[in-house]
């Protein structure tokens, strides 16, 4: 079975800075995806990011990037000139290439973005 | 557009009660997920829909624990007999494919049974 290690509970960053979240995980597929989830407050689970791991090339969306390192089964999330409104639980998440893709989630990492 | 919209937004209920609580997933979206969000065992898949399949039953914590989508859109999440341990916030999530389709969620129903 597959896993998500996020072993971060919590993280601060001060406003404009950048911030790193670690995630590993266990499969034996040589195919499959990777997800990072914010979810707010109000609860709304909402897509970072996502990365292929047939792609060698990083994932990015504006602020957002990934480090996805296949071998170490690592996928850390770096946000770069971090925003209030960034504050959140990032959720690290994989899928099989499978019928369904159903996703397996990470413990989650609090990240408080200071003023 | 509208996204995937759930309700009720808040339920509680007594230990023993059965509970209903429904999904309404983005128009045209053929797949359908429910997760569970608990303290104590994180993020869980519970059920997956596609199109006119058999469902993905295989995260059901329980028989207590059912789901019906009627007409390939709205979908019912039904807990029997419900346990202080179904306490938790559950999560619907649709996709316009069931692979390798992105995952739109909705804002979750929080359940707390007494």
């Amino acid at each position: 079975a597959q896993t998500v290690t996020q072993s971060q509970p919590e993280m601060s960053v001060q406003e404009a800075e950048t911030v790193t979240l670690s995630c590993t995980y266990d499969t034996s597929e040589s195919n499959y995806y990777l997800f990072w989830y914010k979810q707010p407050p109000s609860r709304q689970m909402i897509l970072v990011i996502r990365q292929e791991a047939y792609k060698q090339q990083n994932a990015t969306e504006n602020r957002f990037s990934v480090n996805f390192q296949k071998a170490a089964k690592s996928f850390s999330l770096k946000i770069s000139d971090s925003q209030l409104g960034d504050t959140a639980m990032y959720f690290c998440a994989f899928s099989r290439l499978e019928y369904g893709n159903k996703l397996v989630f990470g413990a989650g990492t609090i990240l408080r973005v200071k003023s | 557009g509208a996204g995937v919209s759930q309700s009720p937004s808040n339920k509680v209920t007594e230990k023993g009660k059965d509970v209903e609580l429904r999904c309404d997933p983005i128009s045209g979206h053929t797949a359908l997920y429910w997760y569970r969000q608990s303290l104590g065992q994180g993020l869980e898949f519970l059920i997956y829909f596609q199109g006119n399949s058999a469902p993905d039953k295989s995260g059901l914590p329980s028989d207590r624990f059912s789901a019906e989508r009627t007409g390939g859109s709205v979908s019912t999440l039904t807990i029997q007999r419900t346990q202080q341990e179904d306490s938790a916030v559950y999560l619907c999530a649709s996709s316009a494919q069931g692979f390798p389709g992105t995952q739109y969620f909705g804002p979750g129903t929080r359940l707390l049974v007494l």
